[in-house]
């Protein structure tokens, strides 16, 4: 069956970095167009950033624009999010989501001091 | 950036009663190229990620119950659960993918 799983969210401090990976099974993940989307504690969903099938196009919300990049490995079936210059309004669940249809469960970013 | 507005931010409705929440998109999104509404609508129940309800505006997922459906075009959207069961309890999110993606706001839909 489908799994999208998230991993290394944690806590980092305002300025630092952080690097998410989302492993997918259960689908041709190359063929699929991958999405970041976030959402902050008792807040709505924000998409964050989007990868074209091959990797070769790519998207991202102003709020990250020249902090965060997409990228993918679709030879391991696997999406990351680097992440630098981190905010305390950062902080959120990040999803990994396959088109409209797949979501993991999230990995959690904190940024405070 | 296409904003996405929905209304209301809540609701309460009692039990095999008719729930209707509405979503409405700063322009259009209908795509001349193939003539769709590039509009879905997600539930979202604490503690899960949101599930994808409908697509296209109005397709409903494989294995979502039929009392769901969507329905508008261009700019104004709904959804509709037609007869309310206590597992509808949740939050509801429409989001565009025109260009990139946008979210509504949320409704929260609640047992009366």
């Amino acid at each position: 069956q489908v799994q999208v799983v998230e991993s290394g969210g944690g806590l980092v401090k305002p300025g630092g970095s952080l690097r998410l990976s989302c492993a997918a099974s259960g689908f041709t993940f190359s063929g699929y167009y991958m999405s970041w989307i976030r959402q902050a504690p008792g807040k709505g969903l924000e998409w964050v950033s989007y990868i074209g099938s091959n990797g070769s196009t790519t998207h991202y919300a102003d709020s990250v624009k020249g902090r965060f990049s997409i990228s993918r490995d679709n030879a391991k079936n696997s999406l990351y999010l680097q992440m630098s210059g981190l905010r305390v309004e950062d902080t959120a669940l990040y999803y990994c989501v396959s088109g409209l249809e797949y979501w993991g469960p999230g990995t959690l970013v904190t940024v405070s001091s | 950036d296409i904003v996405m507005t929905q209304s209301p931010d809540s609701l309460a409705v009692s039990l095999g009663e008719r729930a209707t929440i509405n979503c409405k998109s700063s322009q259009s999104i209908l795509h001349s190229s193939n003539n769709k509404n590039f509009l879905a609508w997600y539930q979202q129940k604490p503690g899960q990620p949101p599930n994808l309800l409908i697509y296209w505006a109005s397709t409903r997922k494989s294995g979502v119950p039929d009392r769901f459906s969507g329905s508008g075009s261009g700019t104004d959207f709904t959804l509709t659960i037609s007869s309310l069961q206590a597992e509808d309890v949740a939050v509801y999110y429409c989001q565009q993918y025109y260009t990139t993606y946008t979210f509504g706001q949320g409704t929260k839909l609640e047992i009366k």
